[in-house]
């Protein structure tokens, strides 16, 4: 209960491939979001109640989900876009976090 | 512009006691329901403790890793929030930051490591 099951684990992708991680919630009816951490910085919140992009956030990025499954999407993968991605279960306590997603640059 | 700074982080020993500070600044601080994350040298992040506005009777919550150990407590006479550590274990080592919900602005964490 303590880490949300994200998949996969790591990945890598070339500039201008499709993009999507998935993060299962442990029970239905939340919202999810997301935050972006690069190497050596702190996290930054990326996507949040779901599907809405914080600000300054590139519109190839998405987000989407219901019931206890939810994704990240980037639509067409920029070499900037190369982090790590972790999905938070919004808005009740715990705030539990997923595992994350380690996006590398192919 | 809002700003978040933890303070406080140390090396200290296995059932020491440690307190953080956050300073805060860039936003209504007595509106906020403030919260404490950690992450370890895994790279794990953990939810820590969440302590709500005035109006919500300062409401406090933990997960069930820290309930007992750790207290969290807030001035907003200071937009400071702090979080009180006890009984520290050597698995609390990690980086704690600070952010108001809904968790869209974090410090640059000040890191805790517990060990003998």
């Amino acid at each position: 209960d303590n880490v949300l099951p994200q998949s996969p684990t790591t990945m890598a992708a070339s500039p201008g491939e499709k993009v999507t991680i998935t993060c299962h919630a442990s029970s239905s009816g939340i919202y999810m979001n997301w935050h972006q951490q690069k190497s050596g910085t702190s996290p930054k919140l990326w996507i949040y109640d779901t599907s809405k992009l914080a600000s300054g956030v590139p519109d190839r990025f998405s987000g989407s989900g219901s019931g206890t499954s939810y994704s990240l999407t980037i639509n067409t993968m920029e070499t900037e876009d190369a982090a790590t991605y972790y999905c938070q279960q919004c808005c009740s306590t715990p705030y539990t976090f997923g595992a994350g997603t380690k996006l590398e640059l192919k | 512009e809002v700003q978040l700074v933890e303070t406080g982080g140390s090396l200290v020993q296995p059932g020491k006691s440690l307190k953080l500070t956050c300073a805060t600044s860039g936003f209504t601080f007595s509106n906020a329901w403030m919260h404490w994350v950690r992450q370890s040298p895994e790279k794990q992040l953990e939810w820590v403790a969440q302590i709500k506005a005035k109006s919500n009777n300062y409401a406090t919550y933990y997960a069930e890793s820290v309930k007992g150990r750790f207290t969290i407590s807030r001035d907003d006479s200071k937009s400071s929030v702090y979080l009180q550590m006890n009984s520290l274990k050597e698995e609390d080592t990690a980086i704690y930051y600070c952010t108001p919900g809904p968790f869209a602005y974090w410090g640059q964490g000040t890191l805790v490591t517990v060990s003998s």
